[in-house]
């Protein structure tokens, strides 16, 4: 399998953009999840689909963030309009619906916000 | 709230010195304990699930072992290539499938 892919791998915008990160998960998993990386607050959940149902929004930081998913195989995170402390990286990661399966990371998408 | 916390934050081992990396959690109901390893510029790659107290998983150098209140993962006569940051994450029976994820131990093998 492919894996987990996200696109693009390396984005740089000015503050006020809209910036939009896509992410293909891997075949057959149900369960969708966005992450934020930052050094100073490590890996943290932003959101996370079911079925490709929004099932905990509760690490979406502000307003600026939504993300969707309009089919299995497909989800974008977007940031409109972005800002500087938005840098960090954003990591996708799919896993079979259900509890205490692995979920398999992306590579990533190192968001540069100036 | 689910809570993990990983020490020492960093290691530096020379090649072949064993030694084990701690994972404390608080989590209301454990449905599973899970080790990453992450290397620079990529995303985290699976290792273990953990699911119960007394449970142990090898691969290769890496064994994992968990208690009611910590988990280690012990790495026995390391090399080079096993250098990268180590995550623990834990999932909680009232945290739905989300993860909680500890900041990670920062590992260096030296030749």
């Amino acid at each position: 399998d492919a894996g987990v892919i996200q696109s693009p791998r390396h984005e740089v915008t000015e503050m006020g953009q809209e910036v939009t990160l896509r992410c293909k998960p891997i075949s057959g998993h149900n369960s969708l999840f966005w992450y934020r990386q930052t050094m100073m607050r490590g890996l943290e959940l932003l959101i996370y689909f079911n079925n490709n149902v929004p099932i905990d929004d509760s690490g979406m930081p502000e307003d600026r963030f939504s993300a969707k998913m309009p089919n299995a195989s497909f989800s974008t995170l977007k940031i409109q309009p972005s800002e500087p402390r938005d840098s960090a990286v954003y990591f996708c990661a799919s896993s079979r619906a259900g509890f205490a399966y692995e979920q398999y990371f992306g590579p990533g998408t190192r968001l540069t916000v100036t | 709230e689910d809570q993990v916390t990983q020490s020492p934050e960093a290691l530096r081992l020379q090649e072949g010195e064993s030694s084990s990396l701690n994972c404390s959690y608080t989590v209301s109901g454990l449905r599973g304990l899970f080790w990453y390893r992450q290397d620079p510029g990529k995303g985290p790659e699976f290792l273990f699930t953990l699911y119960s107290a007394g449970e142990e998983k090898e691969k290769e150098r890496l064994k994992a072992t968990l208690t009611k209140k910590e988990s280690f993962l012990h790495i026995t006569a390391p090399k080079p290539e096993d250098s990268a940051t180590y995550l623990c994450a834990v999932q909680g029976y009232f945290g739905n499938e989300k993860l909680t994820f500890g900041t990670g131990t920062r590992l260096t093998i030296i030749p």
